[in-house]
């Protein structure tokens, strides 16, 4: 149990457009989601708290505009990248919080690569 | 801010030996969680152990185990008769008002 599975895992995008990522919590409800950053050997940087039917949480120093956040639904948040640079180009890793368990025990989708190119 | 830090960028070890990987942090809080995490090539985060901090024992799951210092606010991770599957990067991380603190990893190789 406790599946959380992201869409699409790998995506490639031109510079300009955006990009949406899907984090669905597959067989429990996820009152809460977490979206992480991940640049290439480094560690996981929380980028925004999202709870489900509120507007998300971002952590200092990220762009809400340029990263939204809908957590329209108990099983699913989605992240949108608008308007993509090559900088943009990183590993994006979702987790949910079994509403049975404390918030701490998070369950952490598969991860996106997102290329700009 | 709290932080978490991870003192060793790689370690290795011989399968079948015991490897220690160690981890510090700084919190003003009595009562949290601490957590190692394995991410293997996959990339996709394992949940390896987790400690409460107002647990005085050390917690254990089969070949993993801890060494938690609470005092010293060490938070080291043992892991017992390695095996070629334990190849990952493994992440320290610590609870905090509801949110994950990442240490910045350990990349753990595995000898045969």
């Amino acid at each position: 149990g406790a599946v959380v599975s992201q869409h699409p895992s790998w995506v490639i995008c031109k510079s300009g457009t955006s990009v949406k990522i899907e984090c669905r919590s597959l067989d429990f409800q996820a009152t809460t989601m977490f979206w992480y950053r991940q640049f290439p050997k480094q560690s996981l940087m929380l980028m925004a708290t999202s709870n489900e039917g509120s507007k998300a949480t971002y952590e200092q120093g990220v762009e809400k505009d340029k990263f939204l956040i809908n957590h329209a639904s108990l099983t699913l948040s989605t992240l949108t990248v608008t308007s993509a640079h090559p900088e943009d180009s990183s590993f994006y890793i979702c987790s949910a919080s079994h509403p049975g368990q404390e918030i701490y025990e998070q369950y952490f989708g598969p991860g996106t690569r997102l290329t700009v190119t | 801010a709290q932080t978490v830090t991870q003192s060793q960028p790689e370690m290795s070890v011989q399968e079948a030996e015991t490897v220690t990987l160690s981890c510090t942090y700084d919190t003003s809080e009595s009562d949290y969680y601490l957590f190692w995490y394995k991410q293997p090539p996959s990339r996709q985060m394992i949940l390896v152990i987790r400690q409460e901090a107002y647990k005085q024992q050390n917690a254990t799951e089969n070949r993993f185990s801890v060494n938690f210092q609470k005092a010293a606010k060490s938070f080291s991770l043992k892991i017992s008769d390695s095996q070629l599957g334990d190849a990952a990067m493994y992440f320290c991380a610590q609870e905090d008002t509801d949110k994950l603190i990442f240490g910045t990893g350990t990349r753990l190789q595995v000898f045969p």
